[in-house]
């Protein structure tokens, strides 16, 4: 299993540019997450999705950040325009539908760690 | 949704068991308790889950007292690659999305 997979890495943009992260999650799970990581604020749920549809995105900072999922195997994190407070790494996880028992096992990706000057 | 303490910080040496230990007064009935562990410039990484008493896995155990209002993870024997930041979270079996706290920060010395 290649376990879930979020491109690019790293990223380094100037304020102002449009910044669009990538997330496959792990083939045949059906909930899909965004989370933010600062040293100031910790873990941040942005959004998550379940079969394809936006469940909850009150986590979305502002109108910059939009998700989108356009089918079970791909989603994407856009920030435009970027600002320097957006640096952060953004993990994106996923989980399969099932028992209660697995309700808090989410699988997270790598993350990409971005860097807006 | 029910809040969690933890200690921020907490030191070790090789061989030791450690212990951390979580409070969440206000768990409710269908929630449960889970684990992650994360390594710097990595995710959180999944660990251990329970309900009630205790629950043993390869990596951990944890405990969870009849009350359930705390709960405490087990690391047997930690090695040095065990320092890490460890989450404990109370799960809402019907809202699948975690909310992270603080966690505690492990340090595993020689």
């Amino acid at each position: 299993d290649a376990g879930v997979i979020q491109s690019p890495r790293h990223e380094v943009t100037e304020m102002g540019q449009e910044v669009t992260l990538r997330c496959k999650p792990i083939s045949g799970h059906n909930s899909l997450f965004w989370y933010r990581q600062t040293m100031m604020r910790g873990l941040e749920l942005l959004i998550y999705f379940n079969n394809n549809v936006p469940i909850d995105d009150s986590g979305m900072p502002e109108d910059r950040f939009s998700a989108k999922m356009p089918n079970a195997s791909f989603s994407t994190l856009k920030i435009q325009p970027s600002e320097p407070r957006d640096s952060a790494v953004y993990f994106c996880a996923s989980s399969p539908e099932g028992l209660a028992e697995r309700a808090g096992e989410l699988f997270f990706g790598e993350g990409s760690r971005l860097t807006v000057l | 949704l029910a809040k969690t303490t933890q200690p921020i910080s907490m030191d070790s040496y090789e061989g030791q068991e450690v212990n951390i230990t979580c409070s969440h007064n206000n768990i409710a009935t269908n929630d449960y308790i889970t684990w992650y562990q994360q390594f710097p410039s990595q995710g959180p990484r999944f660990i251990i889950q329970g309900y009630k008493t205790k629950v043993t896995n390869e990596v951990a155990s944890l405990f969870i007292p009849a009350d359930r209002k705390s709960s405490t993870l087990s690391l047997p024997r930690v090695s040095l690659s065990d320092t890490a930041v460890y989450y404990c979270l109370v799960v809402d079996t019907g809202r699948r999305a975690l909310t992270f706290g603080s966690g505690t920060r492990l340090q595993v010395q020689p």
